[in-house]
């Protein structure tokens, strides 16, 4: 089965300007999860889906950072102004359902200038 | 939250050594992934163990739950073994909490 996707693979911004990420899950899972790895860290979650509906964004910066997933499918991840200490990898996983194990994308490196 | 922690931090090792490479978590938990970070950052999932004891080839893993540890074990380190290996348990509904990773590389 076709794992997931995600794009772009890199991506390098100035501060203050905008940027987003997108994710297709592997088809017929149901939960979708978006990771921040700053660089030296383990990954850290910001968002949590089920179907297209948000479980968990606790750790999101709202301030900034905004997600959706339109029709239970797709997701995308936006910053919006982007800071210096955004710079990091954003990883997108998906799982059939809570609990099952989790399968994690190639990632985006983001860098800011 | 839960805690994750990881050891050792670093290891370096010669090609066809063996390596034992432990994660202990601060609370009871209903799985457990360890997964392999590349030099390229893709991160591979290994296993997916909430109990006892599989095996992958040269890898295997064992967690015991009652007692709060799981352990990887790598035999016969190869080059392509280096990179950072995680564990990861969840937390709430189901979010991964990560230790901090084992870096590990393997020397020619």
């Amino acid at each position: 089965e076709a794992g997931v996707a995600q794009s772009p693979r890199y991506k390098i911004i100035e501060k203050r300007q905008s940027v987003a990420f997108w994710c297709n899950p592997i088809s017929g899972h149901a939960t979708l999860y978006w990771y921040q790895q700053i660089l030296g860290q383990g990954p850290k979650l910001l968002i949590q889906f089920q179907n297209n509906g948000v479980v968990d964004d606790s750790q999101l910066p709202k301030d900034r950072f905004s997600a959706e997933r339109l029709k239970g499918v797709d997701s995308t991840l936006k910053i919006q102004p982007a800071k210096l200490e955004d710079s990091a990898v954003y990883l997108c996983a998906s799982s059939s359902y809570g609990g099952q194990p989790q399968h994690f994308g190639d990632g985006t490196r983001l860098s800011i200038l | 939250g839960i805690q994750v922690e990881q050891s050792p931090p670093d290891l370096i090792l010669q090609e066809g050594a063996n390596s034992t490479l432990r994660c202990n978590f601060s609370d009871s938990v209903n799985n457990l992934q360890w997964f392999h970070q590349n030099p390229w950052g893709q991160l591979i999932n290994l296993f997916y163990i909430p109990s006892g004891t599989k095996q992958n080839g040269r890898l295997s893993a064992t967690t015991v739950a009652t007692e709060r540890y799981s352990l990887l074990y790598i035999s016969s380190s190869q080059t392509t073994d280096s990179g950072v290996y995680f564990c990861a348990v969840p937390q709430g509904a189901q979010k991964l909490v990560f230790g901090q990773g084992t870096r590990l590389t393997i020397n020619p």
